[in-house]
């Protein structure tokens, strides 16, 4: 199957400071790709659709200038948290489609724990 | 809007069989998917339907009604190792391209 990585997997940072996961397709291109925020013992939320070349698309209710998204290549995303805080503390995790996959499933990276103190 | 409903949670005893209900109403429908999530761990695939039906694979099975907005996932002979959230997830068609989005997930607790 397609290969996602994410990293870092686990990150603890002060309140007020950025952090930037990253998110690649080690053997196939996306250009669509997407990041969900999971919280404990909830399921995963859709945030935002990346995609390759042009504005990432947000969901209702998602921050943009809170979670900048930039898709700079068919082989990686990246999620900037901005300005931490403790309540943005969360499993962060980001899938793509693989293309030639006949279901179009999607294919997720290991997620990122984030931790804001 | 997207609403994508399953039960909370769900007690079986090895070696039965357990089906976890999903139902959806969204505003478009290219396919519905359900994945196995063990704790701290990412999502992996286990079925896909987009047609009415029954899919059947291994111990694992999944039923779509597109009617009915309404699948189940079968799971036979459990074994302590399927102790885990299962969750439904629907693709749905967008503007440009199909978004996943995700019911709340079915914990699943095998017992001896």
């Amino acid at each position: 199957g397609a290969v996602v990585s994410q990293h870092p997997s686990w990150v603890i940072c002060k309140s007020g400071t950025s952090v930037k996961i990253e998110c690649r397709s080690l053997d196939f291109q996306a250009t669509t790709m997407f990041w969900y925020r999971q919280f404990p013992k909830q399921s995963l939320m859709l945030m935002a659709t990346s995609n390759e070349g042009s504005k990432a698309t947000y969901e209702q209710g998602v921050e943009k200038d809170k979670f900048l998204i930039n898709h700079a290549s068919l082989t990686l995303s990246t999620l900037t948290v901005t300005s931490a805080h403790p309540e943005d503390s969360s499993f962060y995790i980001c899938s793509a489609p693989a293309s030639g996959v006949n279901t179009g499933e999607l294919f997720f990276g290991e997620g990122s724990r984030l931790t804001v103190l | 809007g997207q609403n994508i409903d399953q039960p909370t949670e769900m007690t079986a005893t090895e070696g039965a069989i357990v089906q976890i209900n999903c139902t959806y109403q969204t505003s478009g429908f290219n396919g519905l998917f359900w994945y196995q999530q063990h704790a701290g761990e990412a999502p992996t695939f286990l079925s896909y339907n987009v047609l009415d039906g029954l899919e059947e694979k291994g111990r694992f099975s999944s039923f779509l009604s597109r009617s009915k907005g309404y699948s189940y996932l079968l799971l036979k002979e459990l074994q302590m190792k399927d102790s885990a959230s299962y969750l439904c997830a629907v693709r749905d068609l967008g503007d440009n391209f199909n978004k996943f989005y995700f019911g709340s997930g079915t914990k699943l607790n095998v017992k001896p």
